[in-house]
């Protein structure tokens, strides 16, 4: 089974920009892996920020956004608030968007 | 507005099955064609997806968790359940259910727990 990958954890400051990557132990990550990603704060549940590489949901904020960045999935946060601070997992869709995988998340700390 | 709702024990013995309903609101299981999906992650740990079931019926499994999982529909009850046989400590987890075609909307998750 395909290992996804993501950074264990990062620093943003407050109104700084941060790019969060995902990675496939399978090779470059394309749009043929329908990239989500999911937010994540204590005691709730994922809500999805990002899907399909770079198409976001109406509650998801603008400061965020969804690429493909040197053969990974990416998010970018600019303008980074207080209350973004947060687990963030990365999906990857494998044979035909029929299986998935997660990223083992990246905790980011806005300080 | 879409809304999904685990049920099931809290509480399940070493070796035994898990079940697990979610009860789907505000839409139709089978109005569409939608995927549902259950999901895991252990208490400190990150998520891991179980499977899914079209509404029709076909299914998707984890392939590390396939032997052991079923996944089902009972579009006259608007729900879909999820069983885990023969499970051990390491299945405990919060368990959520979701849409998964888009996995945008999401149960808020129930904890099972597997002790004697």
């Amino acid at each position: 089974q395909a290992v996804v990958t993501q950074e264990p954890s990062l620093t943003v400051s407050p109104g700084g920009t941060v790019t969060l990557t995902c990675g496939s132990s399978t090779g470059a990550v394309t749009s043929g892996h329908y990239p989500y990603w999911f937010q994540q704060k204590p005691g709730q549940a994922p809500r999805t920020l990002i899907y399909d590489t770079s198409n976001k949901h109406s509650w998801t904020p603008a400061r965020f956004s969804g690429s493909l960045l040197g053969g990974k999935a990416a998010l970018t946060l600019s303008g980074a608030q207080p209350e973004d601070e947060a687990e963030y997992y990365c999906l990857l869709s494998y044979s035909g968007a029929r299986r998935w995988v997660f990223g083992g998340g990246t905790k980011l700390t806005v300080l | 507005q879409l809304q999904l709702q685990e049920s099931g024990p809290g509480l399940v013995k070493p070796s035994e099955t898990l079940s697990l309903t979610c009860t789907v609101s505000g839409g139709s299981i089978s109005s569409s064609s939608y995927y549902w999906g259950w999901i895991r992650q252990p208490p400190g740990k990150g998520l891991e997806w179980i499977g899914s079931i079209y509404y029709s019926g076909s299914t998707y499994y984890n392939p590390s968790l396939k032997s052991r999982v079923t996944i089902s529909v009972d579009t006259s009850k608007n729900q879909f359940s999820l069983k885990l046989s023969s499970v051990t400590a390491a299945d405990t987890a919060v368990y959520y259910c979701a849409r998964s075609s888009d996995f945008d909307y999401w149960g808020q998750g129930t904890l099972v727990t597997v002790s004697s």
